[in-house]
């Protein structure tokens, strides 16, 4: 399967700051997917990262909130803006490959004071 | 829109015993994933079903995939410790155009020595 490079793993940040989340993948794909994850919660799709073009965000997620970056086919980052207590997550890159399906980082664990 | 119904939601069983959970849909599915996320990590592919009655199986792990196409089960035989973890059911999220996955609720399992 691919596999992907998630950073930071875990972080810690001030309400009102922002922090910028990296997902690598080690071939290239054609389509990557942010997830998030509250406490004790499933995975919820915020939003697939295309290459070339502005995300596409599911409902209740919008861009000035979670920007994303896709510059090529193997990296793509995910900003959380302007940081509440209710933002800490865990936040997960997952890629589709069609030889292996899907595949998720490890994930960033967020937590905002 | 598709939703994944999953159960139980949490099991405390000893360890050698076996487990079972299931996940079922009002829609059709014509993939079922099982995964498995330990603490602190992304989801883990377990298995994979494509086809309805399949029936697939990955060491102590089987999942059937059923014949309705709206429902899957997985099975643990001979429980241990490292089977410890949340155990999410998951398939092609057809009502939304981005190709990515939708989620169970997650089964949490515990596992006494």
């Amino acid at each position: 399967s691919a596999v992907i490079s998630q950073k930071p793993s875990r972080d810690i940040c001030q309400r009102g700051t922002s922090l910028t989340i990296q997902c690598q993948v080690d071939s290239q794909v054609t389509m990557m997917f942010w997830y998030r994850q509250q406490p004790g919660q499933s995975l919820t799709l915020i939003a697939t990262a295309n290459q070339g073009s502005e995300a596409t965000y599911e409902s209740g997620f919008v861009i000035d909130k979670f920007p994303i970056s896709r510059p090529n086919l193997t990296f793509s980052t995910l900003t959380v803006s302007n940081m509440s207590p209710e933002d800490s997550s865990i936040y997960l890159c997952s890629v589709y490959d069609r030889g292996y399906g899907y595949t998720f980082g490890s994930g960033t664990r967020l937590t905002v004071v | 829109g598709q939703q994944l119904n999953q159960s139980p939601q949490s099991m405390f069983i000893q360890e050698g015993e076996d487990v079972s959970m299931n996940c079922t849909s009002s829609s059709i599915f014509n993939t079922w994933l099982w995964y498995k996320q330990d603490p602190g990590e992304g989801p883990v592919l377990l298995i994979a079903l494509y086809k309805a009655g399949e029936l697939t199986s990955n060491g102590r792990l089987t999942a059937q995939f059923g014949i309705t196409r709206k429902d899957s089960f997985l099975n643990i035989s001979a429980s241990i410790p490292s089977d410890v973890g949340i155990y999410f059911c998951a398939g092609p999220n057809y009502g939304g155009s981005q190709g990515n996955l939708i989620f169970g609720k997650g089964t949490k399992l515990s596992v006494k020595p």
